[in-house]
């Protein structure tokens, strides 16, 4: 069966700091690849996808890059974190865009002071 | 128009009440639908799919109306345990899964 695993947990930062967080998938190959963010009390945002090695779709304008260096890897990057970054960070896969569903790892939650 | 669009409650149901939820979205060439959960400070977790002729899966039952471009969620004989946030997911005008904002239930005692 497939899982995905994402590391952190949880995350503190300083602002001005970089940022990586990391996001791997097992049991399946060539799977399409997400990156949400959750503000507080709101709902997800869709940062970046990826439908294959090196193929990153980017949702909206920001300070955060993604990368996807192996097939079932994906890394969300920042060269310098801002405050309005906080929020909690989702990873997910799915066998394509639209037929099949999402599943989600547990999620980092990242704090930036 | 938002692509899909949930009502954000919260409901607030005693134990053992019926509870309904609606989502409506904008396209109308949309084939795929999901209903996910989703626990406080956790990640979302796929509930179930929507099927054209309607699916049950226990005490959920999920409905597609295409004429008025809805689906629905019902729960029955609802728990405590069936406290959380309830997203809807279709897939929009990109081609792209978009999730709703979430519809919140509070079951109580």
């Amino acid at each position: 069966s497939q899982t995905i695993h994402q590391w952190p947990a949880t995350l503190v930062q300083p602002v001005g700091s970089p940022l990586s967080l990391e996001c791997t998938v097992e049991g399946t190959s060539n799977p399409n690849l997400y990156w949400y963010r959750q503000a507080a009390g709101r709902g997800l945002q869709l940062l970046f996808y990826s439908v294959g090695i090196g193929q990153i779709s980017s949702e909206v304008p920001q300070n955060l890059s993604a990368s996807r260096p192996q097939d079932r890897q994906f890394i969300l990057s920042s060269k310098k974190l801002l405050l309005s970054d906080s929020g909690f960070y989702l990873c997910a896969w799915s066998l394509d865009l639209a037929r099949w569903p999402q599943h989600f790892g547990d999620g980092t939650r990242l704090s930036i002071l | 128009r938002k692509e899909v669009e949930q009502d954000p409650g919260p409901f607030n149901v005693p134990e053992g009440a019926t509870v309904a939820f609606n989502c409506t979205y904008s396209n109308s060439a949309s084939q795929s639908f999901f209903w996910y959960r989703q626990d406080c400070r956790k990640e979302p977790k796929l509930l179930m799919s929507v099927y054209s002729s309607g699916n049950e899966d226990g005490r959920f039952t999920a409905q597609l109306n295409r004429a008025s471009q809805y689906i629905s969620l019902l729960i029955r004989d609802s728990k405590l345990s069936d406290s959380a946030t309830y997203l809807c997911v279709v897939n929009g005008n990109t081609d792209k899964l978009i999730f709703g904002t979430g519809t919140r239930l509070q079951v109580f005692p």
